[in-house]
């Protein structure tokens, strides 16, 4: 049982939907990260969110939306993408404060596969 | 700039056998951390071993040890007695400073042969 919950597992939508992603960790974590990983590319760091507050944006198209009402919930809200948008979306948690060492190592979920049709 | 290259797309080992996983990295940061995580096709990423940047010693946790050579700004994952389930993709990572960011490698395929 993974400490980091990811839902859907799956998701298709068409380019003019609107759905969210979701996670949830029960680590008592207090940061939490968007990763993207895309087919023959390195894991690309979304977004970062350490204590609910938004601490990294990594030039990230305004079409994906992060909210993270609390330290334990971390959502990606996804309208009108486009089809190379289409990957596995990776959630992760770990320590907050910017805590270095082993320590700060990030958790994982499943991941969401993405297909934008 | 931070950067982790991971040179080998693909590689393969007999069971039982050892297998060197290399990464090398890129950083102006005088302390950082390399980490290593396993990717199965489940998707989840599993980490695996640390290593500090001040850290004199080379990593170990179980069969994972970490050959860190820090003049050459080199992590390899060395895994032994290759087992079947260690089949999966394998990324090199690194953290520098005191930053949140994780910089991820592109990742090496490894497949174990019975």
């Amino acid at each position: 049982e993974t400490g980091v919950t990811q839902t859907p597992r799956h998701l298709v939508m068409g380019m003019t939907n609107k759905k969210s992603l979701k996670c949830e960790q029960h680590l008592g974590h207090n940061a939490m990260y968007w990763y993207k990983q895309s087919a023959k590319k390195p894991l690309e760091l979304m977004f970062v969110y350490n204590f609910k507050e938004q601490t990294e944006n990594n030039s990230v198209p305004s079409r994906f939306s992060p909210e993270c009402p609390n330290s334990s919930h971390l959502f990606l809200h996804l309208h009108t993408l486009q089809p190379e948008d289409s990957a596995l979306y990776l959630c992760a948690s770990s320590q907050g404060g910017g805590i270095q060492g082993p320590v700060g190592k990030l958790f994982f979920g499943s991941g969401t596969q993405l297909s934008v049709l | 700039a931070q950067k982790i290259t991971q040179t080998q797309p693909g590689m393969f080992v007999q069971e039982k056998e050892a297998v060197t996983l290399d990464c090398t990295y890129d950083t102006s940061d005088q302390s950082y951390g390399l980490f290593w995580y396993k990717q199965p096709s489940s998707g989840e990423m599993i980490f695996l071993i640390y290593q500090g940047s001040y850290d004199e010693q080379n990593a170990t946790e179980g069969r994972y040890s970490l050959n860190f050579q820090k003049a050459r700004k080199s992590a390899n994952l060395v895994i032994s007695a290759s087992q079947l389930g260690d089949s999966a993709m394998y990324f090199c990572a690194m953290r520098g400073g005191s930053s949140y960011k994780l910089i991820f490698g592109s990742g090496t395929r490894l497949l174990v042969r019975p």
